[in-house]
């Protein structure tokens, strides 16, 4: 089976930098993914981990270890916009061509301050 | 490029009355996905079409949900008879075959309220 782990809520000001922590067990495990979704609108992807490392996207990067089955979003430079729910998913497809099938975590909700 | 269409946008309906929503996928997507999403939780897949086969509906309550993508095109997804617990937006998304990048491209999403 596969489940995924990440915090409820988080809170942080403008400018500054959250991260945001996901942990992960699956069966088979062929990438993490991040997805951002504000107040009644529909999940966006954000970001894409298929290997160990940092992938880096503007404002936001995201991590993945796979001998730890932990990742994370790190959010820099806060933007009140940026307040919505991160959701960590993950692909547990052994066969590349089957194509994703993602099993998301239950959602981060960010708040962001003046 | 347009993005994923569904309808309606909002429902609601009495327990045990039936009820079906709409999705018409990214022109050229061959995978179609529904998942319900409960308010405060994550999205819950409930089917995965590659075309106009099912790959995956292991999490759908088959006694009182359907699926089909007859063309493999557009989807419909029904439930008959619906309950209580069925009140949640069901999501429909699209990727082109193969997208190892998992990049999945979400409707609006149809937000359906039983009472």
């Amino acid at each position: 089976g596969q489940s995924l782990e990440q915090p409820s809520e988080v809170t942080a000001v403008e400018g500054a930098i959250v991260q945001i922590n996901c942990t992960y067990q699956t069966s088979g495990f062929y990438g993490l993914s991040w997805y951002q979704q504000h107040d009644g609108g529909a999940p966006t992807f954000l970001s894409y981990n298929g290997l160990d490392g940092l992938e880096e996207t503007g404002r936001f990067s995201s991590f993945l270890s796979r001998s730890d089955s932990y990742g994370y979003l790190l959010l820099q430079e806060l933007q009140m916009k940026d307040s919505a729910s991160y959701f960590c998913a993950v692909d547990p497809a052994r066969i590349y061509n089957q194509g994703g099938k993602l099993i998301f975590g239950q959602g981060t909700e960010l708040s962001v301050k003046p | 490029e347009a993005g994923v269409a569904q309808s309606p946008r909002y429902k609601i309906i009495e327990k045990r009355q039936s009820v079906a929503f709409w999705c018409n996928p990214i022109s050229g997507h061959a995978t179609l996905y529904w998942y319900q999403q409960i308010l405060g939780q994550g999205p819950k897949l409930l089917i995965q079409f590659q075309n106009n086969g099912v790959v995956d509906d292991s999490q759908l309550p088959k006694d009182r949900f359907s699926a089909e993508r007859l063309k493999g095109v557009d989807s419909t997804l029904k439930i008959q008879p619906a309950k209580l617990e069925d009140s949640a937006v069901y999501l429909c998304a699209s990727s082109p075959r193969g997208s190892g990048a998992n990049v999945l491209t979400f409707g609006a999403g149809s937000r359906l309220t039983v009472l």
